[in-house]
Parts: C-alpha cells; structure tokens; sequence
C-alpha cells in the first residue's frame, strides 16, 4: 500500500513543493513518480527514488529517507504548467500498486 | 516514434465480454514486460495485470483473477486483454503500459492514450 500527502494542495508560481509517498512495507529504491494532467495519460517524471527522466525539467526531483518506506517528490520553482495529479508507484512486488494521487491547483 | 494505441473500449454489458487491443510501433515490442493499468472516472490509477516480453508469465490484480486474461502477439505487436463477467465497476480508462525490462516490473516509461470501457446495461 502507498499512501500520499497531500491529497489537495493549492500552490503559486515559483514556490516549492513537497509530495510525500509511504509504503507500508519497504521497497527498497523501487519507486516511481509520474505527472498527469486533465484527460492526458500519465507521464513518467522520476524512476527508482531519485534517477531523472531525459526531458523532464529540472525542478522536479526525488528523494528517499533511507528507510525504504518514505520517498518524496519535490518541484522547487513551480510553473503554471505544473498544476497536475502526481502519483507514486512501486515496482518491488506484485500487486504492482499506485499512491492515490496528489492534485496540485 | 515510440507509440502504443488502445482501442477496443466502448459500451459492455454486465456480465458481458470484450476485447481490448494494443499496438505497439517505433520499438522492439518483443523485448518489454507490458502492463495494463485502468483509471475509473475521477479516480486514481489501478494496475490491472502484465505479461512477461515472451509471454509466459502472467500477473492479475485480485479484483481482475478469473475474470480477465492478459495475453500478446509479437508477431502483431499486439497487447491484448479479454475482459470476461464484466461489472459496472470495471467502468474506466484502460492504458497499456510499457516496462524498462522484459521479466521484471519496472517504471512504465511509455502510455498509451486509453480506451474507454463503460460497463452499464
């Protein structure tokens, strides 16, 4: 199970924002991070805690607080076009699942 | 370009059946675990099932086991998935999804756009 915070976040250009993804067991680095907007299929932002995606700007980056459970998203610098659904997902074991998702507006 | 293009979706019936496509071109289909993930209306992301590149290891979620079946063609560069005993509750966006490796589940680094399924009678 991957339980998001925020569900909801409203948030303004240029500030830096947090997303916060426990699992409830450890899953080692297998983290992923993906951007989905309004009637778009979701793109992938961040793979294995922390690795960027070719193409993803800069702002957006991935942490992990060691402990295989928490990970974390962070845009430093938002952008209007960064008002999106932000999901984590976790490919250490099967079910594969899905946080529920965060929204920032 | 790489592209994956469900089709398929459409009305079912309760109980009813149908058969969801997806083509892949722009990349060696044969060599990538795919998965299908669905998206209810308003809702988050579920992971539905995954097949192996050769196909010969399957993976269901449990709310899908019995009732649907994941299965490919290299030949055809060609997910499928045969939704058996419908239910209104399957009612969603299906995207096929491409993994990074051929046996093991990775980050899905290629989408489709979705193919609608609306299960109502």
């Amino acid at each position: 199970l991957l339980t998001q915070s925020p569900d909801l976040q409203s948030v303004s250009p240029k500030q830096k924002v947090t997303i916060t993804c426990r699992a409830s067991l450890s899953i080692g680095n297998s983290v992923h991070w993906y951007q989905q907007k309004p009637d778009q299929s979701p793109k992938l932002l961040i793979n294995y805690e922390s690795e960027s995606i070719s193409g993803v700007p800069s702002r957006f980056s991935g942490s992990g607080g060691g402990s295989g459970r928490d990970f974390s998203l962070t845009i430093d610098g938002l952008e209007p076009e960064d008002a999106a659904t932000y999901y984590c997902h976790q490919s250490s074991s099967l079910p594969i699942t899905f946080g529920q998702g965060t929204r920032l507006e | 370009e790489m592209q994956l293009l469900e089709s398929g979706g459409g009305l079912g019936q309760p109980g009813g059946s149908l058969r969801l496509s997806c083509a892949a071109s722009g990349f060696t289909f044969s060599n990538f675990l795919m998965s299908w993930v669905r998206q209810a209306p308003g809702k988050g992301l579920e992971w539905v099932a995954g097949i192996t590149a050769s196909g010969a290891v399957t993976n269901y979620a449990d709310f899908v086991k019995g009732r649907f079946v994941v299965s490919r063609d290299n030949s055809k560069n060609t997910l499928y998935l045969q939704m058996n005993n419908l239910r209104t509750d399957d009612t969603a966006t299906f995207y096929c999804a491409r993994g990074q490796f051929s046996l093991s589940y990775s980050p899905f680094d290629l989408w489709g756009p979705g193919t609608l399924v609306t299960v109502s009678s």
